[in-house]
């Protein structure tokens, strides 16, 4: 079945320094992945749509400057938190739609727990 | 979108027995609807769907009910295992975007 990758795992960093986080499909293109973040014992939610080729589109109250997407490759989306707080110490999970033979699936990565120090 | 919920935040179950999770949504524009299962430090693995022309579809051990005249979704477990010991969320989605809105997420806990 389609695998969605996702790198690193675990990242922690020093305040103020950028993290980018990785996100591969690997037996299919992808044109459009979305990233979420998620908070201890809560739900997903959605942060921006990542689109091949353009702009990515983001969600209300998600800061396009602060989480930089990049989607330049069919099977790879970037997300980099730029100066990063303790706040943004979350576990970011992104996902890859899958097109293939008429029918659409979604798959999710195996997430990215960042701990900002 | 507006927001999924779910109505019970944790479910414990005894082994064999079967689970019951429910999911209310309030986005009556709402036309697919996912099931998933979350393990602690993981992400969400894809359990069941369905769509707004269905009330009904099985899987293996699972069942996904759909009442769009309550906006209700349930997920049903035949024969809880341990292994099933998760957070389960509920998902929606209008338009076919595919911009998933999910539920709070009830943990489930398998009792030996």
């Amino acid at each position: 079945g389609a695998v969605v990758s996702q790198h690193p795992s675990r990242v922690i960093c020093k305040s103020g320094t950028s993290v980018k986080i990785e996100c591969r499909s690997l037996d299919f293109q992808a044109t459009t992945m979305f990233w979420y973040r998620q908070f201890p014992k809560q739900s997903l939610m959605l942060m921006a749509t990542s689109n091949e080729g353009s702009k990515a589109t983001y969600e209300q109250g998600v800061e396009k400057d602060k989480f930089l997407i990049n989607h330049a490759s069919l099977t790879l989306s970037t997300l980099t938190v730029t100066s990063a707080h303790p706040e943004d110490s979350s576990f970011y999970i992104c996902s890859a739609r899958d097109r293939r033979n008429g029918q659409e699936k979604l798959f999710f990565g195996s997430g990215t727990q960042l701990s900002v120090l | 979108g507006e927001s999924v919920g779910l109505h019970l935040p944790t479910l414990s179950v005894q082994e064999g027995d079967n689970s019951i999770i429910n999911c209310a949504y309030s986005n009556s524009a709402s036309d697919y609807f996912i099931w998933y299962k979350q393990e602690s430090g993981k992400g969400p693995q894809f359990i069941i769907d369905i769509r707004s022309n269905m009330d009904k579809r099985q899987g293996q051990r699972v069942t996904v009910l759909l009442n769009k005249t309550v906006k209700h979704l349930s997920l049903q477990i035949a024969a809880t295992q341990p292994g099933d010991s998760a957070v389960y969320f509920c998902a929606e989605n209008e338009m076919g975007d595919y911009k998933l809105s999910f539920g709070a997420g009830t943990t489930v806990t398998v009792r030996a």
